[in-house]
């Protein structure tokens, strides 16, 4: 079973804090997403990596940024966390069949 | 443009009926390929059936199936004999070769209720 894994479920950060999302998967895949999930919106894409220290703006990169150093781990990163990013956050990874995609359990975060 | 369409923001079926949860697409891309993900109150997202476009049969995953109908644009979820735990937000994704990556795009959800 593929297996990802995030660092927080929840977390409470300040206006202007830089913060640090992770996402860890337990096989060699590729392609790592970070999606932000909001009521009424759904999924939207944030950034995406197809290799270690490769990146692709989706559809909403604004405010953020990723690094990934090493292929089972892939970061977002909030360099100066606001109010209005206060959401859940969702990573996910490809699979090899369909490219069907695999989530971690998200983090839900709320910034004051 | 791409596009997914999930029309049915909430919906209510009795413990061990069939509920039908529509979903319809827009792409111009002959190859893409359709997805059904479950979110429980838990907040993670569930992978639940895939259907390709050249698929000739219709996708069947348990009490899953996926009612795809090419020429109306539409891929529809049918659970079969549903369960109390079968209540969740359910969403429909795509995936098209067109941009040559594995970006999904994804419809805003239907909030399914399951009663006794």
């Amino acid at each position: 079973d593929v297996k990802v894994t995030q660092s927080s479920r929840y977390l409470v950060k300040r206006t202007g804090e830089k913060v640090f999302l992770e996402c860890v998967q337990d096989m060699d895949h590729e392609n790592m997403f970070w999606y932000r999930q909001d009521p009424g919106l759904g999924l939207r894409l944030i950034y995406f990596s197809y290799d270690v220290k490769m990146k692709e703006k989706g559809d909403i990169p604004e405010g953020y940024s990723v690094s990934r150093e090493k292929k089972e781990r892939f970061s977002l990163i909030l360099e100066s966390a606001s109010t209005n990013q206060t959401s859940m956050y969702l990573c996910a990874i490809a699979g090899d069949l369909n490219y069907e995609q695999y989530f971690g359990p998200g983090t839900r975060l709320t910034v004051t | 443009a791409q596009k997914i369409t999930q029309t049915q923001p909430g919906m209510f079926v009795q413990e061990k009926e069939a509920v039908t949860l529509d979903c319809t697409y827009d792409t111009s891309d002959p190859s893409y390929g359709l997805f059904w993900y479950k979110q429980p109150s838990s907040g993670e997202m569930i992978f639940l059936i895939y259907q390709g476009s050249y698929d000739q049969q219709n996708a069947t995953e348990g009490r899953y199936s996926l009612n795809f109908q090419k020429a109306r644009k539409s891929a529809n979820l049918v659970i079969s004999a549903s369960q109390l735990g079968d209540s969740a937000m359910y969403f429909c994704a795509m995936r098209t070769t067109k941009t040559n990556t594995d970006k999904l795009i994804f419809g805003t959800g239907t909030r399914l209720q399951v009663f006794p």
